[in-house]
This record gives C-alpha cells, sequence and structure tokens, in this order.
C-alpha cells in the first residue's frame, strides 16, 4: 500500500483568504489526485497532479481556485484561493503504487470557511 | 445523472447477519475498487476488482463488466462494518482517478 501524510488535519478560515494542504507520500509515486467530499455525500475528483506538469483539472475545478503544486515524485500541495463558505468540504489526496491500481487515500483536511 | 449509482442508500443490519450492496455503472467500467469510509472519515481500501470475485475475511466482491454492475456481501456483519461503502472506477481508460459512487451508509447493531 501506500502511505499519505496530510497536513493540516483540519483549518478554520475566514472567506476571502487562501490556504494550503499538503500531501505526502511514504515512497515515489507518479500520480496524486486530490478530491473533494461534501458532507454526507460522496467523494468527487478534483484534479491529477503528476510530477513537473501542470495538473489536470476535472469539470467545475479550476487552476486560479485550485492551484495544485507537484514539485517532486513525494508530495504535493492543494491551495484553495479566495475561499468562500461554499468551499467547506473535507479534502483527500489520493495515489496507488506504479505497479498495482489499488488506491490509497490520505486522512483528509477538513475545512471550514465562515 | 450520476455515472455510479449504489443501491440501498442505507441499510440497517442487526450483527451476525448478511447482507448485499450493488453498485450500478453507466460508464464503460474495467476494474471496480471498494472502499469503506468509518465515521471518523478514514477511507480504507477492501477490492480491487476486474472482471472475476475476490473474497476477504467475511467480505466477498464480485464485478461483471458486461452487465456494468459490482455487489459487496458482508457475511456475519460485525459492528465494525459500520460506515459508507463506496464502489468507484476508473474515471478514464487506463487512467487511475476514480469516479466514486454514491454511497451505501451501513449500521450495525446489536
Amino acid at each position: 500500500s501506500v502511505l499519505l501524510y496530510q497536513k493540516p488535519n483540519r483549518d478554520i478560515c475566514q472567506s476571502g483568504t487562501s490556504l494550503k494542504i499538503q500531501c505526502v507520500a511514504d515512497s515515489q509515486v507518479v500520480s496524486m489526485f486530490w478530491y473533494q467530499q461534501f458532507q454526507e455525500q460522496s467523494l468527487m475528483l478534483m484534479a491529477t497532479a503528476n510530477e513537473g506538469s501542470e495538473a489536470t483539472y476535472e469539470s467545475g475545478f479550476t487552476k486560479d481556485k485550485f492551484p495544485i503544486s507537484r514539485p517532486n515524485l513525494t508530495f504535493s500541495t492543494l491551495t484553495v484561493n479566495n475561499a468562500r463558505p461554499g468551499d467547506s468540504s473535507i479534502y483527500f489526496c489520493s495515489s496507488n503504487r506504479q505497479s498495482s491500481y489499488e488506491q490509497y487515500f490520505g486522512p483528509g483536511t477538513r475545512l471550514t470557511v465562515l | 445523472g450520476d455515472k455510479v449509482k449504489q443501491s440501498p442508500s442505507a441499510l440497517s443490519l442487526q450483527e451476525g447477519t448478511n447482507s448485499a450492496l450493488r453498485c450500478n455503472f453507466s460508464i464503460a467500467a474495467t476494474t471496480v475498487q471498494w472502499f469503506l469510509q468509518n465515521p471518523r472519515g478514514s477511507l480504507m481500501n477492501l477490492f480491487y476488482l476486474v472482471p472475476g470475485t475476490k473474497e476477504n475475511g467475511r467480505l466477498k466482491s464480485a464485478f461483471d463488466s458486461k452487465e456494468s454492475y459490482s455487489t459487496l456481501h458482508i457475511r456475519d456483519a460485525q459492528l465494525e462494518d459500520s460506515g459508507t461503502y463506496f464502489c468507484a472506477a476508473e474515471a478514464y481508460q487506463g487512467g487511475r482517478a476514480l469516479i466514486f459512487g454514491t454511497g451505501t451508509t451501513v449500521s450495525v447493531s446489536p
């Protein structure tokens, strides 16, 4: 399996501010994925981040609002710009071993925007 | 509409009973994964399936790609089986990003 760590575990911020969520893998991985989960709902794929290239965003998510960096094979950062109460949700990073399609998830970052 | 739909949406079980969850795909799923999200929010990978079946302890899963569905059977339900079960299919052919199902919330009581 892949072990993924996220920081912070939770955050509360004011509307209009920006915050960063970090994801660290215990070994090198090719792709990292970011998902958003609103309370009592399913997970929605936001973007795919590969090392050294721009992240690929899904419909409804943009680089301006959710810039993602992937500076190396163990690390990724998701930024939430101009946070709004509607961004309040849990954000998960995930990945898989190169030889396997089984996907593993970080513990999630619970964001509350006031 | 939902590309990956799960049924039922919620399920109440007594300890020791058996049940089945279902996942229907309106996309051409080639593989499926099942996850359990516990009440604290952590996601655990239960199964990764190509067409066929797998068994792990009291859990058994099957995936029929031709009929576009997957099932997860829980045998002898225990309290720790409570949580939300999600199935997920690859978002893109050959890609590894996932489209998640709508989820089934399972509550096991004594």
